[in-house]
């Protein structure tokens, strides 16, 4: 079955933490994505790769750091330089093709204690 | 500043009745808009798109309408069911984009 798994599906940091949520795809896609969803935002672009061993800084990327070390995989790790950190992570994928049509995994729900 | 507004936050509907759902955006190097649907705690799906080069899109019950002079378009779903109750985003992107601009969304509840 193709798909974008994300996990844990809710995640909690404590002060000062790093924490990675964690994106996979089998979908073969070249490009991946990741957003942040706060109430009454929408999706906010937080980092962005098109190709493996390459990603770009999207509108909000202060306070996390992402890799691109496998085309399946692109881990998102929140910094304690983040923070306002609690809200919906959501990853994304796309083919080169058609870069628009973006498939979205289930989400991850980072709290802070 | 918003280049994708959808400045209704919610919407509720008849079951039965026509929901239709409107963004606006700024930006006029957009040529490419979609529309995802996302239901509470999970990742949105992607619904309808539409090309600047087309001024209407049909999808079963799915129709987004383009007007690009006002830059505006609109999702209209006919007959609206309950199980389209949902968040709605409107997004857009351009060929000198290499990322979608998402609107912030907009709420629809269809009442049974």
């Amino acid at each position: 079955d193709g798909g974008i798994t994300q996990s844990p599906k809710y995640l909690f940091r404590k002060e000062g933490q790093n924490v990675t949520l964690s994106c996979e795809q089998n979908l073969n896609h070249d490009a991946m994505y990741w957003y942040r969803q706060d109430p009454g935002q929408g999706l906010r672009l937080i980092y962005y790769s098109q190709i493996v061993n390459d990603f770009q800084k999207g509108d909000i990327a202060e306070g996390y750091s992402v890799s691109r070390e496998k085309k399946e995989s692109f881990p998102l790790t929140v910094t304690s330089a983040q923070k306002n950190p609690t809200a919906f992570y959501l990853c994304a994928s796309s083919s080169q093709a058609v870069q628009e049509t973006q498939y979205f995994g289930p989400g991850t729900r980072l709290l802070v204690l | 500043d918003q280049q994708v507004k959808q400045n209704s936050p919610s919407l509720s509907v008849q079951e039965g009745r026509i929901s239709i759902l409107n963004c606006d955006y700024t930006n006029s190097m957009f040529d490419y808009f979609l529309w995802y649907k996302k239901y509470p705690a999970e990742g949105p799906t992607f619904l309808i798109s539409i090309s600047s080069i087309k001024d209407k899109n049909e999808d079963g019950r799915f129709t987004v309408f383009l007007n690009k002079s006002a830059k505006h378009l609109s999702l209209h779903i006919v007959p609206s069911q309950p199980g389209d109750s949902a968040v709605y985003f409107c997004a857009a992107s351009g060929t000198s984009y290499d990322k979608v601009i998402f609107g912030p969304g907009t709420s629809l509840s269809v009442i049974p």
